[in-house]
């Protein structure tokens, strides 16, 4: 059965680091570009970014591009989101995505997600 | 960027009921849109891709349909488990953009 398992969230300072995971079941997974979508509390989708099958290539949302990294471990079946500078505002849902060819246009199996709240 | 703006934000129906959700772009993004149903405290799902191409499992009674800058999500008879929020998203180009939603109650 095909799974993500998103992991790491909790509550952080503003200007902290954290590192949540996405770990996956049941498919190939270094066939698959994967992807980080967040939601803030009654909120909408917001796009985070996406990192390729192979982890050479990764785009990033306009809100997070120099704050956030997307990384991958194909060994470990694990795509990683390293978060700096937190703000207030990237208190949300975070869940991850697989993604057939990594342009989002089919963004089929999603995590339940993780929550992080950033306050002080 | 390319801007999705969804309409209504929200809509009254009944069990029965086709309903009819619309999702415009900035921009042309040819047939590169998806929709997704979320319910409360869930993940998104994936109802529709390409526009208008049925994801599996998903009822029947979901179609999409469109091009270039103006698509439509129709749910041609609702179900007491269709009441979510809605959302458009455009695949075309990054970074990937979504529609602010539309909440589907019971009237």
């Amino acid at each position: 059965q095909v799974h993500l398992v998103e992991s790491g969230g909790g509550v952080v300072q503003p200007g902290r680091s954290l590192r949540l995971s996405c770990a996956a079941s049941g498919f190939i997974f270094s066939s698959y570009a994967m992807h980080w979508v967040r939601q803030a509390p009654g909120k909408g989708l917001e796009w985070v970014g996406v990192i390729s099958d192979d982890g050479s290539k990764k785009y990033y949302g306009d809100s997070v591009r120099g704050r956030f990294t997307i990384s991958r471990d194909n060994s470990k079946n694990t795509v990683y989101l390293q978060m700096n500078s937190l703000r207030s505002e990237d208190t949300a849902v975070f869940y991850c995505a697989r993604d057939h060819d990594g342009s989002g246009a089919l963004m089929d199996v999603w995590g339940k997600g993780t929550t992080v709240a950033v306050s002080s | 960027d390319t801007q999705m703006t969804q309409s209504p934000s929200s809509v009254s129906a009944s069990v029965g009921d086709r309903v009819t959700i619309t999702c415009r772009a900035s921009q042309e993004i040819r047939s590169w849109l998806v929709w997704y149903q979320q319910k409360p405290g869930k993940a998104p799902k994936v109802l529709i891709y390409s526009a208008s191409s049925l994801q599996s499992g998903v009822p029947s009674r979901f179609s999409g349909s469109g091009s270039g800058t103006t698509f439509t999500l129709t749910i041609s008879s609702l179900q007491p488990e269709d009441f979510a929020t809605y959302y458009c998203q455009q695949a075309n180009s990054f970074p990937l953009t979504f529609g602010q939603g539309t909440r589907l109650d019971i009237k």
